[in-house]
């Protein structure tokens, strides 16, 4: 039984490009969150959404950050014209759902490093 | 307010002792809790949910006091593979407001 799987688990880009970051939630899992962790500091919450639907999105930059999470395939978080400041360790979580005692899980995460 | 609170630390505990921190929130609606645990440079792992007023885990206790809006966790016969920072999550509807995390660590 899969964990939360994301990759790449390392990118590269140069100021400019685009990074494309992919989560496929635990098996039997509806709800994924993305955090950010800058260095040094702790993680915040970026999206949360349920397929083809984004359910909260108020941790997300408004400009050149977005998700979704189709119905069919991976939640991909898209960050265009990628600056030095975008450099970050992004975490995905899934749950089954949103109810109190419903845990979320991790993946190992994915690392940013804009040159 | 923070939605979540924690003392930064680092805590540091010689190895066999025994560590105890806080975790307070904002938002009395909090149905449940988790402590999460993070080593550096690698995902929050799951270290105990709380549902009622505590929870004990082998050498890990949690305490959750709903009156003063705090939640503790104690490490007993700390180990050196406890060091780590810990994250306390109330948990209500939808998202996971993570604290900053308590950093322990200990030592030989």
């Amino acid at each position: 039984n899969a964990g939360v799987m994301q990759n790449p688990r390392h990118l590269v880009r140069r100021r400019g490009q685009e990074a494309r970051l992919r989560c496929s939630p635990m098996k039997g899992h509806s709800h994924v969150y993305w955090y950010r962790q800058l260095p040094e500091e702790g993680l915040k919450f970026m999206v949360y959404l349920q397929k083809e639907n984004i359910i909260d999105e108020s941790g997300m930059p408004k400009e050149r950050f977005s998700a979704e999470f189709p119905k069919e395939g991976p939640s991909i978080l898209r960050i265009q014209q990628v600056v030095r400041g975008d450099s970050a360790a992004y975490f995905c979580a899934s749950s089954p759902g949103t109810a109190s005692g419903n845990t979320i899980y991790f993946g190992e995460g994915s690392w940013l490093t804009v040159v | 307010r923070k939605e979540v609170e924690q003392d930064p630390g680092p805590f540091n505990v010689p190895e066999g002792a025994t560590v105890a921190f806080n975790c307070t929130y904002s938002n009395s609606a909090s149905q449940s809790f988790f402590w999460y645990r993070q080593d550096c440079r690698k995902e929050p792992k799951l270290l105990m949910s709380v549902y009622s007023s505590g929870n004990e885990d082998g050498r890990f206790t949690a305490q959750l006091n709903r009156a003063s809006q705090y939640i503790s966790l104690l490490i007993r016969d700390s180990k050196l593979s406890d060091s780590a920072t810990y994250l306390c999550v109330p948990r209500s509807w939808g998202k996971l407001q993570f604290g900053a995390g308590t950093q322990v660590v200990v030592t030989p």
